[in-house]
């Protein structure tokens, strides 16, 4: 198994446009979470989706959405970006037997964003 | 409201010195405790976390709640520590992480 994949690698955007990023699961896990990073600091988490449901969120403005499909890939889109949109977003993935909050995370390489 | 504070931005000790990176929280509910662990060009992964009370690669951590701390730990540093530690608190919906401590250990 490859690990959790992430796609792209790197991203450029504009302000004000809108951008989607993708992320594949460890097979057999259930749970996708996403997580922002911006240098300097710990990664901050955004959403929790599991079985398709949202089972967490973040303090994030409603420009950030996700969603999980039924083979547990899962998106995460942003709106209208903010030059403060500019960071390496994480998806993590786990078994998803409870919260993103008490199951190991098992991350992936991340996608690096930048907006101009 | 949960909050993770890692003091040390950065830590550097010598081969063989002890090491200890502080990780203080503030969560009013029952406590997760987590180290995690990013070393060049890798991804971030699971060091340990407290419920298991295990050692891995010989580092530990022991939760007090009276102080609120969950400090890592390792009687003799090697050069491969060298890397970026998160500590991270979970317990309700969400997990949340500190900023990090770099971790540099010199030849």
């Amino acid at each position: 198994d490859a690990g959790v994949t992430q796609s792209p690698t790197h991203l450029i955007k504009t302000r004000g446009q809108q951008v989607t990023l993708r992320c594949s699961p460890i097979s057999g896990h259930k749970s996708v979470s996403w997580y922002q990073q911006v240098l300097g600091q710990g990664p901050q988490f955004i959403f929790q989706y599991y079985e398709k449901e949202e089972r967490g969120r973040g303090n994030f403005p409603d420009r950030f959405s996700a969603r999980q499909f039924p083979n547990y890939s899962s998106e995460l889109n942003v709106n209208a970006l903010l030059l403060g949109d500019s960071a390496l977003y994480l998806c993590a993935s786990s078994p998803g037997r409870t919260t993103a909050s008490t199951d190991t995370q098992y991350f992936g390489p991340g996608t690096r964003l930048t907006v101009l | 409201a949960q909050r993770v504070t890692q003091p040390e931005k950065l830590l550097s000790v010598f081969k063989g010195a002890p090491v200890e990176l502080k990780c203080n929280y503030s969560y009013s509910g029952s406590p997760e405790l987590f180290w995690y662990v990013q070393y060049s060009r890798q991804r971030l992964q699971l060091l340990l976390r407290h419920i298991s009370r295990e050692s891995i690669k010989g580092f530990t951590a022991d939760l007090n709640k009276g102080e609120t701390s969950f400090h890592l730990k390792k009687p003799f540093a090697q050069e491969e520590d060298s890397a970026m530690y998160y500590c991270a608190l979970g317990g309700s919906e969400k997990l949340v992480f500190g900023k990090g401590t770099k971790l540099t250990v010199n030849p």
